[in-house]
């Protein structure tokens, strides 16, 4: 069964621009979780999907949004990008909620000149 | 809200030699998992080995087993016959207990990064 896929895996962005990441999660998964990891804050949770639905949020700006389609593959977008966004963005999907066992994709890393 | 506290930000151990990583939590929550993983260079996350909070008995996965202590809200783990493998950032992350409406979230700590020396 194919791992978690994430694309792109490199991206490099200006301020000011906005970006779109992609998450296709495991055959028969329905949650999909976003992180944000840096060296300055770590690994934070930015938001979970699950049947098209975001369940959860972090506290991150509203510059930050997702969506869920109906074959569970997820995107997230970052508008007005600021160079504090540089970062890997990790994408991680679950069954469900009943079992949270969460498979990592192998992230985006997003560099914002 | 929920905390993870992982005191030890490097370590290092001999190949073939066993090593303990320390973890700490603050929850008022009764039903949760906790969770190691491991995240090589290739930054690849990937599960080391879960416990369910209302499990005494602690979990164990070949080389890998933790030291569950919940009322000291404590979870270290330890990796038996290191190997140059094994080289790695470790996380220690908390999740409560998902359900249909109430989602599920990991929460992190900051990190160990474990360096096994030949």
């Amino acid at each position: 069964k194919a791992g978690v896929t994430q694309t792109p895996r490199y991206l490099i962005k200006t301020r000011g621009q906005q970006v779109t990441l992609s998450c296709s999660p495991i055959s028969g998964h329905r949650s999909v979780s976003w992180y944000q990891q840096t060296p300055g804050q770590g690994l934070q949770f930015l938001f979970e999907y699950f049947s098209e639905t975001q369940r959860n949020k972090g506290n991150f700006p509203g510059r930050f949004s997702g969506r869920q389609f109906s074959n569970s593959r997820s995107e997230m977008n970052v508008s007005t990008l600021e160079l504090g966004d540089s970062a890997l963005y990790l994408c991680a999907s679950s069954l469900d909620s009943y079992y949270n066992e969460q498979f990592f994709g192998p992230g985006t890393r997003l560099t914002v000149l | 809200a929920q905390t993870v506290t992982q005191s030890q930000p490097e370590m290092s151990v001999q190949e073939a030699e066993t090593v303990t990583l320390s973890c700490t939590y603050d929850t008022s929550e009764n039903n949760y998992y906790l969770f190691w993983y491991k995240q090589p260079p290739s930054r690849q996350m990937i599960l080391v080995i879960r416990q369910e909070a209302y499990k005494q008995q602690n979990a164990t996965e070949n080389r890998f087993s933790v030291n569950f202590q919940k009322a000291a809200k404590s979870f270290s783990l330890k990796i038996s016959d290191s190997q140059l493998g094994d080289t790695a950032m470790y996380f220690c992350a908390f999740m409560k207990q998902g359900g249909e409406t109430s989602g599920s979230r990991l929460t992190f700590g900051e990190g160990t990064q474990l360096t096994v020396n030949p």
